[in-house]
């Protein structure tokens, strides 16, 4: 089965300007999750979706990051104005039912500069 | 909420050694623990995961142990081989509430051949 698809693979902005991400998870799974993984640490959970409802965003700084998932299939993830704290790898993972393996996509790699 | 330790950061082991990562963990709650591998530039991969009904799971080289009354939990990898380098992170989440992973820091591994 084809696994979870993430673009852009790289990003590079300055700071204060805006960035979108794409994730589009396995077939059929409902829960979608957005991670943060800064350099040198594990991933952070941002945001978790169940087809097309939020069901965690506390840890996603509301003021700057948004996410979608419209249609309970692909996923955005949007960032406005980016800091230069917010260079990190950004990981999509998918699960079937929430409760299972979560697979990972490739990850977009943000550089603010 | 949940805060998972890993020790050690980094860790180096002549091939065919053994090589063991520990967690530990604070929601005594969690019951669901996953282990993932990460190489350079790529996705984190599942490569053995826990339920807390279980206190040992083992797949060919890698074994998994829980000690749900000290909150820890431990990777073993054994005839270590080069392509076990790679950084590897624990996890811990309670599994009907969305399974939210919260994840450790990672340790960089290194098997010398």
């Amino acid at each position: 089965e084809a696994g979870v698809a993430q673009s852009p693979r790289y990003k590079i902005i300055e700071k204060r300007q805006s960035v979108a991400f794409w994730c589009n998870p396995i077939s059929g799974h409902a829960t979608l999750y957005w991670y943060q993984q800064i350099l040198g640490q594990g991933p952070k959970l941002l945001i978790q979706f169940q087809n097309n409802g939020v069901v965690d965003d506390s840890q996603l700084p509301k003021d700057r990051f948004s996410a979608e998932r419209l249609k309970g299939v692909d996923s955005t993830l949007k960032i406005q104005p980016a800091k230069l704290e917010d260079s990190a790898v950004y990981l999509c993972a998918s699960s079937l039912d929430g409760i299972g393996e979560q697979y990972f996509g490739p990850g977009t790699r943000l550089t603010v500069t | 909420g949940e805060n998972v330790e890993q020790h050690p950061s980094t860790l180096s082991v002549q091939e065919g050694d053994s090589a063991v990562i520990k967690c530990t963990y604070s929601d005594s709650a969690s019951n669901y623990f996953p282990w993932y591998k990460q190489e350079l530039g790529k996705r984190p991969q599942l490569i053995i995961d826990i339920r807390s009904n279980v206190g040992e799971k083992k797949d060919q080289r890698i074994a998994v142990t829980l000690n749900k009354t000290a909150k820890h939990f431990s990777l073993h990898i054994t005839e270590t081989q080069p392509e076990d380098s790679a950084v590897y992170f624990c996890a811990a989440s309670i599994m009907e509430y969305g399974n939210k992973l919260v994840f450790g820091a990672g340790t960089i591994l290194r098997v010398k051949s």
